[in-house]
């Protein structure tokens, strides 16, 4: 298995613009997090999907971010308009059952808005 | 308010010698998992080990141990023999019975060649 891979590995653009993540969890997996990792807030977690319907979202800041899983091999997580603060490095990581054995991380997307 | 705490920002250690990172956690919970994840320069999460909060004996995966005090609400990592390739933020993290894994602030282990 390629484990979970995300892309962009990285992504710079302007204030204002749309940016779009991209996810394909490890096949089988049924759970589906986001997080984002800061020097100042560490490792947070955004939204979680089981089976495909978010369970979770509390941890999306505001309604610029939103993600979607339209199916069991593929998760978006979009920022529109985005802004400055919202540089940071993003996780996707997937999960068999319940996080009882961890999470597998995808390589992460860093965030530059500038 | 279900936390994990690492009261370490930063450690350091001789090349060959050990260490021990801490970790503590609160929750009423009374079955979950505990981990240790190690992120090194190149971002990428790994894990390292797993334990199980029902199973008293201490969970060990080649030269990385831990020690689990359920009562305490304690779960340290031990690394003996540290290798240069050791280097890292190592994050503590719990699931405490649920989907959703918490993690604390970690702690960046430098390794003194």
């Amino acid at each position: 298995d390629a484990g979970v891979i995300q892309s962009p590995r990285h992504e710079v653009t302007e204030m204002g613009q749309e940016v779009t993540l991209r996810c394909k969890p490890i096949s089988g997996h049924n759970s589906l997090f986001w997080y984002r990792q800061t020097m100042m807030r560490g490792l947070e977690l955004l939204i979680y999907f089981n089976n495909n319907v978010p369970i979770d979202d509390s941890g999306m800041p505001e309604d610029r971010f939103s993600a979607k899983m339209p199916n069991a091999s593929f998760s978006t997580l979009k920022i529109q308009p985005s802004e400055p603060r919202d540089s940071a490095v993003y996780f996707c990581a997937s999960s068999p059952n319940r996080a009882l054995y961890g999470y597998t991380f995808g390589s992460g997307t860093r965030l530059t808005v500038v | 308010a279900q936390t994990v705490t690492q009261s370490q920002p930063e450690m350091s250690v001789q090349e060959a010698e050990t260490v021990t990172l801490s970790c503590t956690y609160d929750t009423s919970e009374s079955d979950y998992y505990l981990f240790w994840y190690k992120q090194p320069p190149s971002r990428q999460m790994i894990l390292v080990i797993r334990q199980e909060a029902y199973k008293q004996q201490n969970a060990t995966e080649n030269r990385f141990s831990v020690n689990f005090q359920k009562a305490a609400k304690s779960f340290s990592l031990k690394i003996s023999d540290s290798q240069l390739g050791d280097a890292a933020m190592y994050f503590c993290a719990s699931n405490f019975g649920n989907e959703k894994l918490t993690f604390g602030t970690g702690t960046r282990l430098t390794i003194i060649p």
